[in-house]
C-alpha cells in the first residue's frame, strides 16, 4: 500500500498571502497524483489532477507541482474561500488508492 | 451537468445490514468507472471500493472485504453498495465517486456526490 503522508497539519496563513502545501508518497507515483478540497458540511472537490492540471472551473491561484514522490500544492494569493482542508490522494498503484490524512488552512 | 446523489444512509446496530445507493445522472454511467468513498466523523477520507464501467472488475479496501460488496445497474444509471456484518468502525458519510475519464480506473474522482451518513450504534 502506498502511504500518502500531508504536511503540515494545520497551516495557518493570512488572506493574500501565499501557502504551500506538502504531500509525500511512500514510494512513486509517478505523475499520477490528485488534490481535493473540502469545506466543512461539503463534499470533496477536485482542483488538481495529474499532479499539475487545474479542473474545470478551478481558479487559476491554485497550482499543483511534483512528481515521483514529492508534490506541492500552491494557492498564489488566499481568498477568503480558500480556507478549507486539502487532501491529496494517489492513484498510480491500487488497490487501494489512497488519501494523505490532509491539511487544514485556517486564517492567520 | 453531472449529478450523484446517495441515499440509503440511516441508524443500524452493529451486525445489521444496510444498502446505499448513488443515482447518477448527466453522463453516460455505463462508460464510467465509479468509487465508494466514507469519512468517519472528523477524520480524512478512506477509499471503500470501485467498480469497472462494465461492472466486471470490483475492488476492495481490506476494511470492509467480505462485508461489502459493490454493484451497478447501468440500466438505471445507479450504483450501490451493500453493506453487511455493520461494525461501529464503519460508521461514516459515504460518497459515491466518477473517475474522471471514461473507461479507465487509473483516474481521479471527480465529481463526488453529497454524502449519505450511516451511523452504527447500539
Amino acid at each position: 500500500e502506498i502511504v500518502m503522508t500531508q504536511s503540515p497539519a494545520t497551516l495557518s496563513v493570512s488572506p493574500g498571502e501565499r501557502a504551500t502545501l506538502s504531500c509525500r508518497a511512500s514510494q512513486s507515483v509517478i505523475s499520477n497524483l490528485a488534490w481535493y478540497q473540502q469545506k466543512p458540511g461539503q463534499a470533496p472537490r477536485l482542483l488538481i489532477y495529474g499532479a499539475s492540471t487545474r479542473a474545470t472551473g478551478i481558479p487559476a491561484r491554485f497550482s499543483g507541482s511534483g512528481s515521483g514522490t514529492e508534490f506541492t500544492l500552491t494557492i498564489s494569493s488566499l481568498q477568503s474561500e480558500d480556507f478549507a482542508v486539502y487532501y491529496c490522494q494517489q492513484y498510480n498503484k491500487w488497490p487501494p488508492y489512497t488519501f494523505g490524512q490532509g491539511t487544514k488552512l485556517e486564517i492567520k | 451537468q453531472v449529478q450523484l446523489v446517495e441515499s440509503g444512509g440511516g441508524v443500524d446496530q452493529p451486525g445489521t445490514s444496510l444498502r446505499l445507493s448513488c443515482a447518477a445522472s448527466g453522463f453516460t454511467f455505463s462508460s464510467y468507472a465509479m468509487h465508494w468513498v466514507r469519512q468517519a466523523p472528523g477524520k480524512g477520507l478512506e477509499w471503500v471500493a470501485v467498480i469497472s464501467y462494465d461492472g466486471t472488475n470490483k475492488y476492495y479496501a481490506d476494511s470492509v472485504k467480505g462485508r461489502f460488496t459493490i454493484s451497478r445497474d447501468n440500466s438505471k444509471n445507479t450504483l450501490f453498495l451493500q453493506m453487511n456484518s455493520l461494525r461501529a468502525e464503519d460508521m461514516a458519510v459515504y460518497y459515491c465517486a466518477r473517475v474522471g475519464t471514461a473507461r479507465t480506473m487509473y483516474n481521479w474522482f471527480d465529481p463526488w456526490g453529497q454524502g449519505t451518513l450511516v451511523t452504527v450504534s447500539s
